[in-house]
């Protein structure tokens, strides 16, 4: 089964720096899929950025960009210039690309706050 | 704008009480999903659905049953609510058509039983 780790149970970075939130996850499989979720105090998860595993290139989406590793099982998420308002928890989850009726499977959050 | 709502934002029950949970979708999706998300230990599936009427268990089902009789409609019930079950309750749905498309979340509910 798959399993998606999640080592910092919290991180904090100062307004306008960058941080990086680490996630591995251990499959077997070849193709599959990652996201990452944000969950902020108002609790309305939503999504920040995927990436699928048969893509070389890190998908990027703003502010944020990823670092996907495949041969290492890594799909970290970068933050850069962070703001307020990105304070939140957040989630990595996969999917497998088959059998699963698009089941996600999440880490256990890193909660991320922000320094003005 | 695609929407996920759930009928409460807090809840307070009593040991023993049969609690519903609501959830309804306006996109028509296929899959629908429930999840209990606990400090530390991230969000857990319940019970998802791929269809109306067609349920299955997902990780930690045990205590709790689903219903779908309209597509739209996604209820989570504790026959016998205990205070183990005290949790966030996250529902989502999902159109089916490609594995890239992510998961709708609701905004929750906080289910406290005392």
């Amino acid at each position: 089964a798959q399993t998606v780790t999640q080592s910092q149970p919290e991180m904090s970075v100062q307004e306008a720096e960058t941080v990086t939130l680490s996630c591995t996850y251990d499959t077997s499989e070849s193709d599959y899929y990652l996201f990452w979720y944000k969950q902020p105090p108002s609790r309305q998860m939503i999504l920040v950025i995927r990436q699928e595993a048969y893509k070389q290139q890190n998908a990027t989406e703003n502010r944020f960009s990823v670092n996907f590793q495949k041969a290492a099982k890594s799909f970290s998420l970068k933050i850069s210039d962070s703001q307020l308002g990105d304070a939140a928890m957040y989630f990595c989850a996969y999917r497998s690309r088959g059998g699963s009726q698009g089941n996600l499977i999440f880490g256990k959050g890193t909660k991320l706050s922000v320094k003005p | 704008d695609v929407k996920v709502t759930q009928s409460s934002r807090y809840l307070v029950k009593r040991t023993g009480e049969k609690v519903f949970l609501e959830c309804v979708q306006d996109m028509d999706h296929e899959n629908m999903f429930w999840y209990r998300q606990d400090p530390g230990l991230g969000l857990r599936l319940i019970y998802f659905s791929y269809d109306v009427k067609m349920k299955e268990k997902g990780d930690i089902p045990e205590g709790y049953s689903v219903s779908r009789e309209k597509k739209e409609r996604f209820s989570l019930i504790l026959e016998s609510a205990s205070t183990n079950q005290t949790s966030m309750y996250l529902c989502a749905s999902w159109s089916g058509t490609t594995l890239y498309n992510e998961q709708f979340f609701g905004p929750g509910t906080r289910l406290t039983v005392l």
